[in-house]
């Protein structure tokens, strides 16, 4: 079974600046897709970014971004340009490539709480 | 985002008690989730439906059932209430564009069984 890892259960950074948030991920599978969904206060879940394994490029989406290192099963999140409105829980999660619909179910790393002051 | 809404959005009940939380879609995803975050564990899959009338285990079905009669409804029941299923529970619905597999979850119902 998939297992997915994020070491870090709070961080905090400064407003306008960077900060990178770890994750790692279990898989025997070539073929899989990894998100990053942001959950605020409010307690909705907000797809940040999404990776397919099979590209090599990083995703970007203006101020996300992710360092994918597909042989190190690893998925970190950087923000730049830290806003107070990033302040939020960051779970990592995993889906597996299989083609079966209904199949690809999302398995969620435990989150990384962070604090984004002023 | 998928149009996806949860009710009730909030509930208190009583242990023993049946409960059914529903989820709506208006985007006509076929395949729809059901999530139960608790501190300190993530989402967790309760089930999970593949199509009207298809559905399946997930990692923490135990003491829940679920019935989709319709695409844009999808039912969570917990025939008789416990303690340990206080939890947020989460709703979501996934599209399918080619390759590019993506689930959108609805704003969550927070359940309080006592």
């Amino acid at each position: 079974a998939q297992t997915v890892t994020q070491s870090q259960p709070e961080m905090s950074v400064q407003e306008a600046e960077t900060v990178t948030l770890s994750c790692t991920y279990d898989t025997s599978e070539s073929n899989y897709y990894l998100f990053w969904y942001k959950q605020p206060p409010s307690r909705q879940m907000i797809l940040v970014i999404r990776q397919e394994a099979y590209k090599q490029q990083n995703a970007t989406e203006n101020r996300f971004s992710v360092n994918f290192q597909k042989a190190a099963k690893s998925f970190s999140l950087k923000i730049s340009d830290s806003q107070l409105g990033d302040t939020a829980m960051y779970f990592c999660a995993f889906m597996s490539g299989g083609t079966q619909g209904g199949s690809e179910k999302l398995v969620f790393g435990k989150g990384t709480k962070l604090t984004v002051n002023p | 985002d998928a149009g996806i809404t949860q009710s009730p959005r909030h509930k208190v009940t009583e242990t023993g008690t049946p409960v059914t939380l529903r989820c709506h879609q208006t985007e006509n995803h076929r395949y729809m989730y059901w999530y139960r975050q608790d501190p300190g564990h993530g989402l967790r899959l309760i089930h999970y439906s593949y199509g009207v009338k298809d559905t399946d285990k997930g990692e923490v079905s135990d003491g829940y059932s679920v019935s989709r009669s319709k695409t844009e409804d999808f039912l969570l029941t917990l025939e008789s209430a416990t303690s340990s299923q206080t939890s947020v529970y989460f709703c979501a619905t996934q599209e399918r564009e080619g390759l590019y597999q993506t689930q959108y979850f609805g704003p969550g119902t927070r359940l309080l069984v006592l």
